[in-house]
């Protein structure tokens, strides 16, 4: 069964500071990788995904199948960043499967 | 567009009470999932609609959980008895049509349940 770890369940970071928030999974096959984001009072929303390559916020994040992980990016932390996020997996590329999520990172950027 | 639809927002129960959650999900979206999460955690996938048909429940409760998705389109789930285990945040998520594709996970606002 594949599963997904995020060894830190809170970061803090001060602004201007490079961010990285870790993601491994556990997965034999080629899963598709996504963070998704929570911010205060607002609903979950798909951050960015790696199939797509782009950077959305000024995060980023790559696939390292040697590695089995996927962790997100950011060289300059800005206060708006702080957020809850989870790293996700789907086991297929044929639609829409299920997503095994994270315990999740809650990052805070300190001013 | 109002997105996702939830209600209630928030609803407090004695166990073995029953409680029923509501799920609208964004017009046009073929697939809508049911997800609990449990404070701490991540969300876990409960059921998967396809149109009316659930294609994936095998991780519902089904001794206790219910769900339907009557005429494709609004989706209820039910607890009936509810246990103290059962507090967390459920969460109602639609998506298009699959096409071959991944397609987008649009999320509600969730029900929070407290079973005192």
């Amino acid at each position: 069964a594949q599963r997904v770890t995020q060894p830190e369940k809170l970061l803090s970071v001060f602004k201007g500071a490079p961010v990285e928030l870790k993601c491994n999974y556990s997965y034999s096959g080629s899963p598709e990788l996504f963070w998704y984001v929570q911010y205060s009072r607002q609903r979950l929303q798909l951050l960015l995904r790696h199939i797509s390559r782009e950077s959305i916020k000024g995060f980023t994040a790559d696939l390292n199948k040697g590695e089995t992980s996927f962790h997100l990016k950011k060289p300059f932390a800005q206060e708006e960043d702080s957020a809850m996020y989870y790293c996700a997996l789907s086991v297929t590329n044929f639609g829409n499967e299920k997503l095994t999520f994270g315990t999740g990172t809650r990052l805070t950027i300190i001013p | 567009e109002a997105g996702v639809v939830q209600s209630p927002r928030y609803k407090i129960i004695e166990k073995k009470q029953p409680v029923a959650f509501w799920c609208n999900p964004i017009s046009g979206h073929n697939t809508l999932y049911w997800y609990r999460q449990n404070l701490g955690q991540g969300p876990e996938l409960l059921i998967r609609y396809e149109n009316e048909e659930a294609v994936d429940d095998s991780q519902l409760p089904k001794d206790r959980f219910s769900a339907e998705r009557l005429k494709g389109v609004d989706s209820t789930l039910k607890i009936q008895p509810a246990e103290l285990g059962d507090s967390a945040v459920y969460l109602c998520a639609s998506s298009a049509l699959a096409g071959g594709h991944y397609n987008e996970q649009f999320f509600g606002p969730g029900t929070r349940l407290t079973v005192l």
